[in-house]
């Protein structure tokens, strides 16, 4: 039962364009958002992430966008660059001492 | 500054083998874990510590074993491999009282079973 999910496995922009990344939850518990991006044959490093008291978070090119009605979050990147091309991945927490748990994420590839 | 640092990257292991997967970090972090990444899929909570001498099973722990006899190290154990432990596997630390889920993570470390 997968409990936070990314339903796009790819996705592709022209360079200078908006990337819309979306991930959908189900547990009602979760509390903060976060997004992670991983290069290959890199870990992950986090990117941004929200709590559930706020609906937007912004950092530089970067914003997360949180509809608690709609258990949906998404993220914006503007204007994409070709180095912003890696796989990402929703994840959520119930709290500051919990575990996270992550969606399958998205692989975005940005066109020159 | 090292960060997570794991080894080795790869590795491959005949079905029955044992090995250990190393992990340490140089960043005086409380929390440490293992996850698992199998193509096409998210991350997969092995186990976890939040501090040297405690350790807990998260999602997938069978197969496998920890220990955290220091705060640095935090070594993961297959004993008896099997083809579904080819994965990628993963560290990541993290401080008490830091941005709430940040994780710092390793390059990772690629095992195949065969």
């Amino acid at each position: 039962d997968q409990q936070v999910k990314q339903n796009s496995p790819s996705l592709s922009v022209q360079e200078g364009r908006i990337s819309i990344l979306n991930c959908d939850y189900t547990n009602s518990m979760f509390d903060y958002f976060l997004w992670y991006k991983k290069y290959p044959a890199e870990g992950p490093t986090f990117l941004i992430s929200i709590s559930s008291i706020k609906d937007k978070n912004e950092d530089g090119r970067f914003t997360v966008f949180l509809n608690k009605s709609a258990k949906h979050l998404s993220l914006h990147i503007v204007p994409s660059q070709p180095g912003d091309s890696a796989v990402y991945f929703c994840a959520a927490t119930p709290g500051a001492n919990s575990k996270l748990t992550f969606g399958k994420g998205i692989t975005l590839s940005v066109r020159p | 500054n090292a960060g997570v640092t794991q080894t080795p990257k790869f590795r491959i292991l005949k079905i029955g083998q044992s090995m250990t997967l190393q992990c340490t970090q140089d960043m005086n972090h409380n929390y440490m874990y293992w996850y698992r990444q199998d193509p096409g899929m998210g991350l997969k909570l092995i186990y976890y510590s939040v501090g040297a001498g405690i350790t807990d099973k998260g999602e997938v722990p069978n197969g496998y074993n920890v220990s955290r006899s220091t705060t640095e190290d935090f070594p993961l154990r297959l004993e008896l491999a099997a083809p579904s432990q080819t994965s990628v596997y993963f560290c990541a630390s993290r401080t008490r009282g830091g941005r709430t889920g940040e994780l710092f993570f390793g390059e990772g470390s690629r095992l195949t079973v065969l």
